[in-house]
């Protein structure tokens, strides 16, 4: 079993639309990062989270501990955000840095 | 900023050559990570430094891969001889650790082809 799963793994949707990609692990860790990755190959850093809630835009990050999950929405979906979505958690400590990755979620909005 | 910079952006290679990718963090970040992404894999750390000192390399799947860090503008990572299996994305990350929840800054990949 991987550390780190995500689901879906391949997710549709319809421009507007409310979107949510879980992620779930298995091990303690000290942060959960949101990652996104276009088409054209970049890695973008959404969030770091280590606990409730984090905003950014029509972006939204859960967490909760004690569960080992998250969860990343989108509100009002739109064809830019097709991309991957990367879950990655982080152990703190001596560990720092090291993440280990999620499969991703690959998201396509159709207009 | 100019974020993380990576070279080259492609990489083409016949097997048994040396290559070498280059990767310049984020001016003032003390983390730097190289990671490599395939379609089996996924994303996977290979290693990274704190202030120029390799911090954990157990993800360097080999001795044909070896990484430096002589100071804190540059990074190599070194495969020789290189293999088709080798073929991947690797991307170089940089962070600036005030706490532990610092992001990563990615730089956009080097596609490495060998043939």
């Amino acid at each position: 079993k991987n550390e780190v799963e995500q689901s879906p793994q391949n997710l549709t949707a319809q421009e507007g639309e409310f979107i949510t990609i879980n992620c779930s692990y298995s091990v303690g860790i000290s942060a959960l990062h949101w990652l996104q990755q276009h088409p054209g190959g970049g890695i973008v850093s959404l969030f770091m989270l280590s606990s409730g809630k984090k905003k950014h835009g029509r972006l939204i990050a859960t967490i909760n501990i004690q569960e080992k999950h998250s969860s990343l929405h989108i509100t009002a979906s739109h064809p830019r955000d097709s991309a991957v979505y990367i879950c990655a958690v982080g152990a703190g400590g001596t560990s720092y840095g090291k993440l280990t990755f999620g499969q991703g979620t690959i998201l396509t909005v159709h207009p | 900023d100019a974020g993380v910079i990576q070279s080259p952006r492609h990489e083409v290679t016949e097997m048994g050559q040396e290559v070498t990718l280059r990767c310049k963090p984020i001016s003032g970040h003390d983390y730097l990570f190289w990671y490599r992404q395939t379609m089996m894999r996924g994303l996977e750390l290979l290693i990274y430094f704190n202030n120029n000192v390799p911090i954990d390399d157990s993800g360097m799947p080999e001795d044909r891969f070896s990484a430096k860090m002589p100071n804190a503008s540059f990074s190599t990572l070194k495969i020789q001889p290189s293999e088709p299996r080798d073929s991947a994305v690797y991307f170089c990350a940089s962070s600036l650790r005030r706490s532990y929840n610092s992001p990563l800054h990615f730089g956009n990949g080097t596609r490495l082809t060998v043939t």
